[in-house]
């Protein structure tokens, strides 16, 4: 089944140690998209790739990058984890990026926890 | 500003019993909007999405209206299951873009 794939689903990480989650996809969709999702709250968008454009919304922090090194993958790489970047961690992905072609597909997300 | 509103913020109801959920969203341009259901612990699965010009979608047992007019959108589920125990999300899209708003959920708990 084409779908949307997220690895760990579970990573602790100490703070201010570096950490990295992937996501992975076989849709073969353009555009992949990292959001976070604290407790309790609607995600957050970070930013997105459309092909290798990247897209950073203005009040991410500088402390999460990202690299999308081929159609399939997209990583989310967080440089010095703090204690409030404990959160879900959501990818997903949408063939397009507007009209009819912008529906997005969640993965099941990574849990993070900053000890 | 955009904004998406649920209601109500959590609902309990016994196994086999209908519920209705609520999203009121001020979004413009609207483009569409949809429902996605969100299990404890994982991403959020599309349930129905719908365009400015339908009114109900069905999908199994949910169903969606969309009243574009006065910017309402409900969510109906028939005959709960426990397995429906989940947050209830509307999100709505704006205009030809990529950017979705997101309402806060609704939480759903189905008791045996």
């Amino acid at each position: 089944d084409a779908m949307v794939i997220q690895n760990p689903r579970y990573q602790v990480t100490q703070f201010g140690k570096p950490v990295t989650l992937s996501c992975s996809q076989t849709l073969n969709h353009n555009v992949m998209y990292w959001y976070q999702q604290k407790s309790s709250q609607a995600p957050k968008l970070l930013f997105h790739y459309y092909d290798k454009d990247f897209n950073n919304e203005a009040d991410t922090p500088d402390n999460f990058q990202s690299r999308r090194p081929n159609t399939s993958f997209c990583f989310l790489d967080i440089r010095s984890p703090g204690l409030g970047d404990a959160a879900m961690y959501l990818c997903a992905t949408s063939r397009d990026i507007a009209g009819g072609n912008n529906e997005q597909f969640f993965g099941p997300g990574t849990r993070l926890t900053v000890l | 500003k955009n904004q998406v509103e649920q209601s109500p913020q959590s609902l309990i109801i016994l196994e086999g019993k209908n519920c209705t959920l609520q999203c009121n969203y001020t979004v413009s341009p609207f483009s569409n909007l949809r429902w996605y259901k969100q299990d404890t612990g994982r991403g959020p699965v599309s349930l129905t999405i719908m365009t400015f010009s339908e009114n109900t979608k069905s999908n199994g047992r949910y169903t969606a209206t969309l009243d574009a007019d006065t910017k309402q959108s409900s969510l109906h589920i028939t005959a709960s299951q426990l397995s429906d125990s989940a947050s209830y999300i509307c999100v709505v899209s704006v205009g030809s873009n990529y950017k979705l708003t997101f309402g806060k959920g609704t939480l759903l708990t189905v008791n045996p």
